[in-house]
């Protein structure tokens, strides 16, 4: 069975800090790794996503991506009181030819304190 | 960015009524549609996967003569929740991948409350 595990969390930071949340995997032909925003009563929005080994910045989030540790993380740098949400890692694992069904953890529940 | 439009996003309704809540991809065709319902602190729960034209595939322990799922064109997926109980309360998220720029989107949700 797929399966993609992060902590519940929550994970609390001073504001101005370094967030970093974590997910593992365990289908190892996984090809597309995903990062999810949801605040209390939204759906998910999506922050990025990346494909390839390494690191991948978009603005004040990076994500990082190690496939042979089976292993994916997003860093917020700069943390707000705003980034207070729960974090869903996703991941579209490999079933073939025209299969889009994500999988997803159960989030890690961020907050930031002022 | 691609935008995935649902409606209603609240709903109040009695028991025993059936409720359909619509999923629109507005700038992108989807040939798949995914169904979430998500009960208060906890997380996704997959109900079923909707395939443009054919039957939607339901996750385990989801009846599917309970929440039937139509997607009849490449841009529309309906849920409709028949006899609603009140367990069936939640909020129900709809997805859809946009293929081309290989991202899945989501709908804003819908919270239906049976009384």
């Amino acid at each position: 069975q797929k399966e993609v595990e992060q902590n519940s969390g929550p994970l609390s930071v001073p504001e101005g800090a370094i967030a970093s949340l974590n997910c593992t995997y365990s289908d190892r032909g996984s090809q597309s790794f995903f990062w999810y925003r949801q605040y209390s009563g939204k759906s998910p929005e999506l922050i990025m996503f990346i494909y390839s080994n390494g690191d991948k910045e978009d603005g004040r989030f990076t994500a990082q991506l190690n496939k042979a540790s089976q292993y994916v993380s997003l860093l917020i740098r700069d943390s707000q009181p705003s980034d207070s949400a729960t974090y869903l890692c996703a991941v579209l694992p490999y079933s073939g030819a025209g299969s889009y069904q994500l999988t997803f953890g159960k989030g890690t529940k961020l907050s930031v304190i002022p | 960015g691609a935008v995935v439009s649902q409606h209603p996003s609240r709903v109040i309704c009695k028991s025993g009524t059936s409720v359909k809540i619509e999923c629109r991809s507005l700038d992108f065709q989807a040939t798949t549609m995914f169904w979430y319902r998500q009960f208060p602190k906890q997380s996704l729960m997959l109900m079923a996967t909707s395939n443009e034209g054919s039957k939607a595939t339901y996750e385990q322990g989801v009846e599917k003569d309970k929440f039937l799922i139509n997607h009849a064109s490449l841009t529309l997926s309906t849920l409709t929740v028949t006899s609603a109980h009140p367990e069936d309360s939640s909020f129900y998220i709809c997805s859809a991948w946009d293929i081309i720029a290989g991202e899945l989107f989501f709908g804003e949700g819908s919270r239906l409350t049976v009384l």
